[in-house]
């Protein structure tokens, strides 16, 4: 079955505790992507990555960092979370060809108390 | 500033009658903008999408309209099912930069 898995569903942490959110494709999409959900604010991009060893920021970057070692993964550190961060994150990923619907992981749900 | 939004953010509609989604936009350069929708406790999946020199596209019950003049962009189900109840998100896109709008929450009702 074709999907984007992120790992782990929920996760609780403390305020400067760095942690990774993982992501793994199967369908062999060049490009991926980093969104976090807030109330009112809707989806937000933090990071992007067009193919392997190719990353860029998205319009929230900061705080967070990305790697692209291997075409199926792209993780999400962060490497001292800070309450503000707490949200709902999604990771996705598609075809590069100009305007290729994503496809969406279910999502992380982030504390940091 | 969000460059995309989604100024309503609830719809109550009755089974069978026409849902109608409205976006609104402020980037010019937009070049394709996407409908997804999204049920609790899953991600985001894609509904439909437009282009730009487009101004409607339409896929069974779903309709989408773009009007580049107002930068505005609908959505219209006909006729609304139970299962259409869900968040509904707009984006534009521009570069790979996917912006999106705040989510409208629709709820059918029987």
């Amino acid at each position: 079955e074709a999907q984007v898995t992120q790992n782990p569903r929920y996760l609780i942490t403390v305020t400067g505790k760095k942690l990774t959110v993982t992501c793994s494709q199967n369908m062999n999409h060049e490009y991926m992507s980093w969104y976090r959900q807030d109330p009112g604010l809707g989806l937000r991009q933090i990071y992007y990555s067009m193919n392997v060893e190719v990353t860029d920021k998205g319009d929230v970057p900061e705080g967070y960092k990305v790697s692209r070692k291997e075409k199926r993964n792209f993780p999400l550190i962060l490497e001292s979370p800070s309450p503000n961060q707490t949200s709902l994150y999604f990771c996705a990923s598609s075809l590069p060809a100009g305007h290729s619907p994503l496809h969406f992981g279910n999502g992380t749900r982030l504390t940091v108390t | 500033d969000q460059q995309v939004k989604q100024n309503s953010p609830s719809l109550s509609v009755q089974e069978g009658r026409i849902s109608i989604l409205n976006c609104d936009y402020t980037n010019s350069m937009f070049d394709y903008f996407l409908w997804y929708k999204k049920y609790p406790a899953e991600g985001p999946t894609f509904l439909i999408s437009i282009s730009s020199i487009k101004d409607k596209n339409e896929d069974g019950r779903f309709t989408v309209f773009l009007n580049k003049s107002a930068k505005h962009l609908s959505l219209h189900i006909v006729p609304s099912q139970p299962g259409d109840s869900a968040v509904y998100f707009c984006a534009a896109s521009l570069d790979y930069k996917l912006s999106f709008g705040a989510g409208t929450t629709v709820t059918v009702r029987a």
